[in-house]
């Protein structure tokens, strides 16, 4: 069985702070897919980043980087110098092959990133 | 625009009442992807479809219905046996060629059940 944990229910920072999301993950596949998605007070959620099990790079786009650990089977999220429009829910997920074509959803981390 | 597209984004229904929610997307992808999503829980898989015709049960798919006669569109029924429909319901959808696996998601519907 595959399992995406989000430890952190709710983080709440003050602008410019930076601030981490972690994600643990569990599965039994060599070969998977993780993501991060958005979701804003609208309710769309949107995708932020894939990563596959192959590629350890850590990555940075912007304000964000991603630090992917199959050491610790961790996917971690940290966004600098936050801004209230950051303020969101976080999903991290996880998609294999083996699993029909589902993902995994974490319960997410709702940010607020106060002024 | 390339996108999904749900509607209506508020639906209230009396109890004992089956309901529609419908999602569209003209991304061209194969699969498309139901989940509901309670206050302060992450989403459920609800159905998925990968191709046109056939569909599989997720993870809490007793109460619900789907049908996918076209590529595009993948609706959801909410019949009256599922117990707890209140809630918000997104659709997805994301290739199923090569590796890119992302979904691409609605805007949702928000139904309620009086």
């Amino acid at each position: 069985a595959q399992k995406v944990t989000q430890a952190q229910t709710e983080i709440s920072v003050v602008e410019k702070e930076d601030v981490t999301l972690d994600c643990v993950y569990e599965t039994r596949d060599t070969t998977y897919y993780l993501f991060w998605y958005k979701q804003p007070p609208s309710g769309e959620l949107v995708f932020l980043i894939r990563r596959n099990s192959f590629d350890e790079q850590n990555e940075i786009s912007g304000r964000y980087s991603w630090n992917f650990q199959k050491s610790t089977s961790s996917f971690n999220f940290t966004i600098t110098a936050s801004q209230v429009v950051d303020s969101a829910v976080y999903f991290c997920a996880l998609f294999n092959n083996t699993n029909a074509g589902k993902s995994t959803f974490g319960d997410g981390t709702t940010l607020t990133v106060k002024p | 625009d390339g996108g999904i597209t749900q509607s209506p984004k508020y639906l209230f229904r009396k109890e004992g009442q089956n309901v529609t929610l419908s999602c569209e997307q003209n991304l061209n992808h194969d699969a498309m992807y139901w989940y509901r999503q309670d206050p302060g829980q992450g989403l459920r898989l609800i159905y998925y479809s990968q191709i046109v015709n056939d569909f599989q049960k997720g993870d809490i798919a007793e109460g619900y219905s789907v049908s996918r006669e076209k590529k595009e569109s993948f609706p959801l029924t909410v019949t009256s046996a599922q117990k707890n429909p209140t809630a918000f319901y997104l659709c997805a959808s994301s290739i199923l060629a090569g590796s890119a696996y992302e979904q691409y998601f609605g805007p949702g519907t928000r139904l309620t059940v009086t």
